[in-house]
Parts: C-alpha cells; structure tokens; sequence
C-alpha cells in the first residue's frame, strides 16, 4: 500500500533557528500533500495544501512567511519552521492522496515529526 | 464552515463488548465520510470509507453507518480487545481537503 515517509520524527532546536521537515511519498506520486498540526488530546488542524510545482494554500491564520513549504517533486514536500519560537513546538504531520491506486480519495499519513524549541 | 463533533472525548469499556463511537456534523453532507486511528506519537491510519448513498460498511470487526438525515456516523467494534485502544478520528471528505474531528480516546481494559 501508499507509505508515506516523514522526517525527522523528532527534532529539538534553539528558538529562533529554523527547522525543515521532509515529507516523501515512497511508491506513489503525490501532486498534492497536506500539512497538519496537532496539539496534545486535538485534533488535526490544517495547515496547508501543498500542491506540485506550485504555491501551497494556506489555511486562515496560518503565516505563510513562518511556515514555508516547498513541492519541488512528485514525491516531496518540504516543511520549515522560520525562526522557531517556544510556541512553534507541536506535533507536525503530514498526509497524501495515492490518486491513482487506491481508487479512492484516502489520506496517508507520515508518522509525525514532534517539534520542541527551547 | 463544517464543524464535526464526536460523541465524547474519552470512552472507556470492557474487553470483549463492542465499542460505539458517534460522529456528527453540520451542514451538507461529504461525498465520503472516512474513519482514521491514531496512536499516541504517530499518525493517523485510515481505516475505512462510507459513501453518501451507503448505509453501512463493515471490514472485520469494524462497521461504520452513515446517515445523512441525522448527519451522523456510527463507528462499531465488535469483540474488543486491548489493541483496539486509540484515539479514532472520523473525517468529511470535501474533495479539496478533509475536515476532521476532534476524536475520541477509546480505552479497552482488560
């Protein structure tokens, strides 16, 4: 099946780096990826669609200059966090439609990468 | 905007009953309505669809019922068991992107 592979899983960085998140499709071309952020016992709040070779979509009060994605590929969507502050930390999760195999429209998701900024 | 509620945010019940978890939304109804699991620290997996013009659809265990009337899902897990403990999230399909709910934690005790 789809496997979506996302990177790193956990990340740990001093407040105002910035932090990149790999998100890769492993057997499936991908033209559109989303980005979710989750906080502890929510749910999963949208960030962004990701779209191939264009400008992602960026979900209201989400900003665009702090979150910037990257869909270079077919199978890759980047994710960076700029100047990260304490209250970046969170749990990042990205997802894929495998548009062609699974014949239906069903997400599959990276395992998360867990954000902590000191 | 479409907002989606389930039934509580925990659920706690005895291995071997069968577990009951509500959806219910607002607004139109999805093409799709899916269910997702998602264990503590990792991404959700998805488990089953049902569409608009389907009553119910089983896998296993698992039996999901969609009715759009009500503009409610039902999700059902027979003969529980201890693995069976996630949190499950349901989701409407709205073509460009999802809109998820908030979930709930169900636990099977031993």
């Amino acid at each position: 099946g789809a496997v979506v592979s996302q990177h790193p899983s956990w990340v740990i960085c001093k407040s105002g780096t910035s932090v990149k998140i790999e998100c890769r499709s492993l057997d499936f071309q991908a033209t559109t990826m989303f980005w979710y952020r989750q906080f502890p016992k929510q749910s999963l709040m949208l960030m962004a669609t990701s779209n191939e070779g264009s400008k992602a979509t960026y979900e209201q009060g989400v900003e665009k200059d702090k979150f910037l994605i990257n869909h270079a590929s077919l199978t890759l969507s980047t994710l960076t966090v700029t100047s990260a502050h304490p209250e970046d930390s969170s749990f990042y999760i990205c997802s894929a439609r495998d548009e062609y195999h699974s014949g239906a429209n069903v997400l599959t998701f990276g395992a998360g990468s867990r954000l902590t900024v000191l | 905007s479409q907002k989606i509620e389930q039934n509580s945010e925990a659920l706690n019940i005895q291995e071997g009953k069968t577990a009951t978890l509500t959806c219910n939304y607002t607004n139109y109804s999805p093409a799709y309505l899916q269910w997702y699991r998602q264990d503590p620290g990792r991404g959700p997996v998805f488990l089953l669809l049902i569409r608009e013009n389907e009553k119910e659809k089983r896998k296993e265990r698992l039996k999901v019922t969609f009715d759009t009337t009500l503009k409610q899902s039902l999700f059902h897990i027979t003969a529980s068991q201890p693995a069976d403990s996630a949190t499950y999230l349901c989701a409407l399909d709205l073509w460009a992107n999802f809109v998820f709910g908030p979930g709930t934690r169900l636990s099977v005790l031993p």
